[in-house]
């Protein structure tokens, strides 16, 4: 299994641009979710899924959309990127239920708003 | 143990020593408590999760300890090893009803330890 696999690594966007960062799980899990860590700080929840077709606005969803339309997949939005929004994002996924605070995450993607 | 500002709090031990991470958290409705680890470039690393029903839990090398009274949780590692070296974070589920494995995280200590 590869796991939770993030595209891309890095990332330089100009203020006003848009971008999708990819995120996909091969692990059949239910639950996936995107967070935010900004330099010296803890991650804050930006939005997550349940399941295909479910999705629900995190701690800072501002600035961001997210879509599930497979298990698999769960692409993250970002729609006139400005510079509060450099940071390292990073994907993550749980089984379910029973074991939902067990979180996979990704390698992450830098992102930088200049 | 986690405080507010830029500079994580920071702890250095001796390769072999116990280590003990702390951890205020903020909301008393929480009821599940998680602790992760995340090396350099890589993403959180699930170590150990407690409910608000217990005060203790151990696991392989750790252990970790919750005291509801003055909202603080702890993580103790036995035997440290380098490859603990990492930033440890303490995290809380979003109180109320079903949260789905919505977490509020900690600023994160920086783990050192020395060969």
């Amino acid at each position: 299994n590869a796991g939770v696999t993030q595209t891309p690594k890095f990332r330089i966007l100009k203020i006003g641009q848009s971008m999708t960062l990819q995120c996909a799980q091969d692990m059949n899990h239910n639950y996936m979710y995107w967070y935010r860590q900004d330099p010296g700080m803890g991650l804050k929840l930006i939005y997550y899924s349940v399941g295909a077709g479910i999705t629900d606005k995190g701690e800072v969803p501002n600035g961001y959309n997210v879509s599930r339309s497979t298990t698999e997949d769960f692409p993250l939005r970002l729609e006139l990127a400005a510079p509060s929004q450099t940071s390292v994002y990073f994907c993550a996924s749980s089984e379910g239920p029973k074991s939902s605070y067990e979180q996979y995450f990704g390698p992450g993607t830098r992102l930088t708003v200049t | 143990g986690e405080s507010v500002g830029l500079h994580l709090p920071t702890l250095s031990v001796q390769e072999g020593d116990n280590s003990i991470i702390n951890c205020a958290y903020s909301n008393s409705a929480s009821d599940y408590f998680i602790w992760y680890k995340q090396e350099s470039g890589k993403g959180p690393q699930f170590i150990i999760d407690i409910r608000s029903n217990m005060d203790k839990r151990q696991g392989q090398r750790v252990t970790v300890l919750l005291n509801k009274t003055v909202k603080h949780l702890s993580l103790q590692i036995a035997a440290t090893q380098p490859g603990d070296s990492a930033v440890y974070f303490c995290a809380e589920n979003f109180p109320g009803g079903t949260s789905y494995g919505k977490l509020t995280f900690g600023q994160g200590t920086i783990l050192t330890v020395h060969p």
